[in-house]
């Protein structure tokens, strides 16, 4: 697509329950990341996915979230049994993988447990 | 480890004016790239401007230049002209040469005044 897209745009669980955001990257874009935002905040490293190679998961943090990348394209960031504390705003952003690459990112998808 | 440091939470500036943000960051690496992203309040992040470490030259795109300073590690982006539409929560970036996960600053707010 011409932009990282990301769904749904805000979202509101309750505490407990499980909830998959969506990041459809740029066409052609082989590295997606995922960051978090807090209110205010800067953004916090989640996971990165770059083409064929096992994911860096380092940022994730705790085992309640997971990210997947299906061929290469679309992904889904997965947070289990949500905590308050896991309000914040999601931020995807995809690149090429060349040097001096920019990332671009999508809208990003906020989140809100109740 | 690499950290991208911004001491600057929030500053104000008249229209017209020119404003400097400040950043610095921290690596053992000598190939790396440094960016300027402009957070306005639709969440969406915009790439302001790049600079590759291995450029003794400053980037520039149109009002927006940096000063970067490599031996002390500082990257600060001038802003000519505010414009109204300029004020955004503002982020400095840095990836490494061989393609990594993006480390930001915790960001400055940036209000110009009409």
């Amino acid at each position: 697509g011409a932009g990282v897209s990301q769904s749904p745009s805000n979202k509101v669980t309750e505490k407990g329950k499980d909830v998959e955001l969506r990041c459809d990257p740029i066409s052609g874009h082989t590295a997606l990341y995922w960051y978090r935002q807090s209110l205010g905040q800067g953004l916090e490293f989640l996971i990165y996915f770059q083409g064929n190679s096992a994911p860096d998961k380092s940022g994730l943090p705790s085992d309640r979230f997971s990210a997947e990348r299906t061929g290469g394209s679309v992904s889904t960031l997965t947070i289990q049994r949500t905590q308050q504390e896991d309000s914040a705003v999601y931020l995807c952003a995809s690149s090429l993988e060349v040097t001096s690459a920019a990332a671009f990112f999508g809208q990003g998808t906020r989140l809100t447990v109740v | 480890a690499q950290t991208v440091t911004q001491s600057q939470p929030e500053m104000s500036v008249q229209e017209a004016e020119t404003v400097t943000l400040s950043c610095t960051y921290d690596t053992s690496e000598n190939n790396y790239y440094l960016f300027w992203y402009k957070q306005p309040p639709s969440r969406q992040m915009i790439l302001v401007i790049r600079q590759e470490a291995y450029k003794q030259q400053n980037a520039t795109e149109n009002r927006f230049s940096v000063n970067f300073q490599k031996a002390a590690k500082s990257f600060s982006l001038k802003i000519s002209d505010s414009q109204l539409g300029d004020t955004a929560m503002y982020f400095c970036a840095f990836s490494l040469y061989n393609f990594n996960k993006f480390y930001f600053g915790s960001g400055t707010k940036l209000n110009v005044k009409p």
